[in-house]
């Protein structure tokens, strides 16, 4: 079946330090990639998309890669704070499917001071 | 620029009972979407609206939801009759017309609780 797998259990690290989320899927072919946070009570929130035709996207602190052979993206927060502390959720897109997006469960994150 | 609002935040109501759910994406935005979260599981799609026609219905779970986009503007999402298993919570999502591939904004949800 089709599946995204992402770090099931909460991901928790020190101030300063790079957080790195894993988002892997099976049976597809995804057109693009993106990531979101959610916090608490809130919808989730876009940080970054990329192409299945790119390898690395960054903005500010965060960089996300996409291995089409491995099946996988990786989310980069560098010089992590308190305030990234949130959960992380991944979201393929697929061609001729239109615009809906297939999630995994999410990471959270906590960043410790 | 005012972003997706949903309405109510949450709603609270019986085995049996109809719900409506009611979503305002942000104007201009051609591209509306469906999502809900069940308790421990992922967020999963419902539908997407072109304006005001449906362009992909594959993610209604069953004939007791019904979902319109009068006008191409808001949108409702009408649970009828609701049973346990839809409790969750329910996002909706805008885009532009740009293209497949783009952001999309959510609204905060709407909590729904079946009992």
């Amino acid at each position: 079946s089709q599946k995204i797998e992402q770090n099931s259990e909460a991901l928790n690290i020190q101030e300063g330090k790079t957080a790195t989320l894993t988002c892997n899927y099976t049976n597809y072919s995804p057109a693009y990639l993106q990531w979101y946070r959610q916090d608490p009570g809130r919808g989730p929130v876009f940080l970054l998309l990329i192409r299945e035709n790119e390898k690395e996207k960054r903005k500010e602190r965060l960089k996300v890669t996409f291995d089409t052979t491995l099946k996988q993206s990786l989310f980069h927060i560098t010089a992590s704070q308190p305030a990234d502390s949130a959960t992380y959720l991944c979201a393929l897109g697929i061609y001729n499917q239109g615009g809906k997006l297939i999630f995994g469960q999410g990471t959270e994150l906590s960043v410790k001071p | 620029e005012a972003g997706v609002t949903q309405f109510p935040s949450h709603s609270v109501i019986e085995k049996g009972q109809t719900v409506t759910l009611r979503c305002d994406p942000i104007s201009g935005h051609d591209n509306l979407y469906w999502y809900r979260r069940v308790m421990g599981k992922e967020i999963k799609f419902l539908l997407h609206f072109v304006k005001e026609s449906k362009q992909d219905e594959s993610g209604m779970p069953n004939n007791r939801f019904l979902a319109e986009r009068t006008g191409g503007t808001y949108s409702t999402l009408k649970v009828q009759p609701a049973e346990l298993e839809d409790s969750g919570v329910y996002f909706c999502a805008s885009s532009p017309d740009r293209g497949v591939g783009h952001e999309q904004y959510f609204g905060p949800g709407t909590r729904l609780t079946v009992t």
